[in-house]
């Protein structure tokens, strides 16, 4: 069994560009969640998905931000028109699902430069 | 509203030297549930551990203990006889009904070297 994989690992952009991010979850796990990371701080969570259903969204998830998560299994995060102030490591996490406040298990996270 | 506080930026010790890395929390709610992760270089959080706010007692699991005392709002974590595989960044976090129980309040990390 593989842990949850995302990719790319490193992505540098331009301002104004868009990108997206992929996020494989572990294959039994029905919550998937995005976090964002800034240097020096911890997690920021963004958003979660219950099977394919986006449940919550924080503030955090601006217009130029969406995620799907289409058949309940890999989800995306896309950028667009990207600023500066994105760059930062965006970690997928998952979870079983079957009840609240439980362990969640990451990735290693994309690392998102934009120039 | 719903808050961790890891005072600690850094903390640097020697191999085998026991260390205590602090964690504060803050919140309304009665039910609860606090966590460590562990960070290494790599980048990918590994959890080590999920206490609920009913359960005071304290965990040890081989070289890590934790020290839950709600009297205080704090969740402790000691590494005994420090290893330098142990060096990476430790987080605590929270999550409750405020937050929701699907969206987890983190701490700004503390970064542990432990030196050979």
């Amino acid at each position: 069994d593989t842990g949850v994989s995302q990719d790319p690992r490193h992505k540098i952009t331009k301002r104004g560009q868009n990108v997206t991010f992929r996020c494989d979850p572990i294959s039994e796990h029905n919550r998937l969640y995005w976090y964002r990371q800034t240097l020096g701080q911890g997690p920021e969570f963004l958003t979660y998905f219950q099977n394919e259903a986006q449940l919550e969204k924080s503030r955090l998830l601006s217009d130029r931000f969406s995620a799907e998560r289409p058949k309940g299994s890999f989800s995306t995060l896309e950028i667009q028109r990207t600023e500066q102030g994105d760059s930062a490591m965006y970690l997928c996490a998952s979870s079983l699902g079957t009840g609240e406040n439980e362990k969640l298990f990451f990735g290693s996270g994309t690392q998102l430069s934009v120039l | 509203a719903q808050k961790v506080t890891q005072a600690q930026t850094e903390i640097s010790v020697v191999e085998k030297e026991d260390v205590t890395l602090d964690c504060v929390y803050e919140t309304r709610d009665t039910t609860y549930y606090l966590f460590w992760y562990k960070q290494p270089p790599s980048g990918e959080l590994v959890f080590l551990i999920r206490r609920n706010s009913f359960d005071e007692q304290n965990e040890i699991s081989g070289r890590y203990s934790w020290n839950f005392q709600k009297s205080t709002s704090s969740f402790n974590f000691t590494i005994t006889a420090s290893q330098v595989v142990d060096s990476a960044v430790y987080f605590c976090a929270l999550s409750g009904p405020t937050s929701g129980t699907y969206k987890y309040i983190f701490g700004t990390g503390t970064r542990l070297k432990v030196l050979a």
